[in-house]
């Protein structure tokens, strides 16, 4: 099946740092998101992307879709203690009926 | 997440019971999601349901596991018969518009079976 290879899988960064994290696969999405999950919690929508090559701020995050469809990154800037948690990244196939493909999850841990 | 109420958050069975967990999804929405999410891992699509109407099911095991969002009332996720390998974090989400991927997660339900 579809697969989302996310990179990296942890993060340990230092407060006030940005930080990077991208998804690729082989197959076309036509919709990519971004959510951070809390430990005990569900996911929380941070970025949706529709276009190819769209580039979005939410505040301190920068989500792009790439160019070819098969890929996004997201960027966090000036990290603070706060964005601990785990990101994930989720596309939708074309044509499909809104199920999601998740990433493996980059686990960010920022020392204040 | 706000506004997709799940219940309970966290439910323990017996190998053998049923496990029933429910999902309410936002107001408006009329399209439900189930994932299920092992420890460290992403979530794994289960099924997409409109009322009354099972769209995809292409996620959930062939046997045990069933799903339903009745005209009235929350959507079911039933699992028959639980075995240690269905202790997981069960995850509904809802949509306005599928089409556009955007889904919006509940708080979950940890089902452990002992």
């Amino acid at each position: 099946g579809q697969q989302l290879n996310q990179s990296p899988q942890s993060m340990f960064i230092q407060e006030g740092e940005d930080v990077s994290m991208n998804c690729t696969s082989s197959s076309i999405f036509n919709t990519w998101l971004w959510y951070k999950q809390d430990p005990g919690e569900g996911p929380v929508l941070l970025i949706a992307l529709y276009k190819a090559g769209e580039l979005t701020s939410n505040g301190r995050l920068t989500a792009q879709f790439g160019i070819t469809r098969k890929d996004s990154f997201l960027n966090i800037s000036a990290s603070i203690p706060s964005d601990v948690g785990i990101y994930f990244c989720a596309g939708q196939l074309s044509g499909n009926t809104g199920k999601l493909i998740f990433g493996q999850g980059t686990t960010l841990q920022v020392k204040p | 997440n706000a506004g997709v109420m799940q219940n309970p958050r966290h439910l323990v069975r017996r190998r053998g019971q049923e496990a029933r967990l429910r999902c309410s999804p936002m107001k408006g929405h009329s399209h439900v999601y189930w994932y299920r999410q092992l420890p460290e891992e992403g979530l794994k699509f289960m099924v997409y349901l409109q009322k009354e109407n099972i769209i995809d099911e292409s996620g959930m095991p062939k046997e045990r596991f069933s799903a339903e969002f009745p005209k009235e009332g929350p959507s079911i996720l039933r699992i028959q018969q639980v075995v240690r390998g269905d202790s997981a974090a069960y995850f509904c989400a809802s949509s306005p518009v599928p089409g556009r991927g955007e889904a919006f997660f509940g708080q979950g339900t940890r089902l452990t079976v002992v």
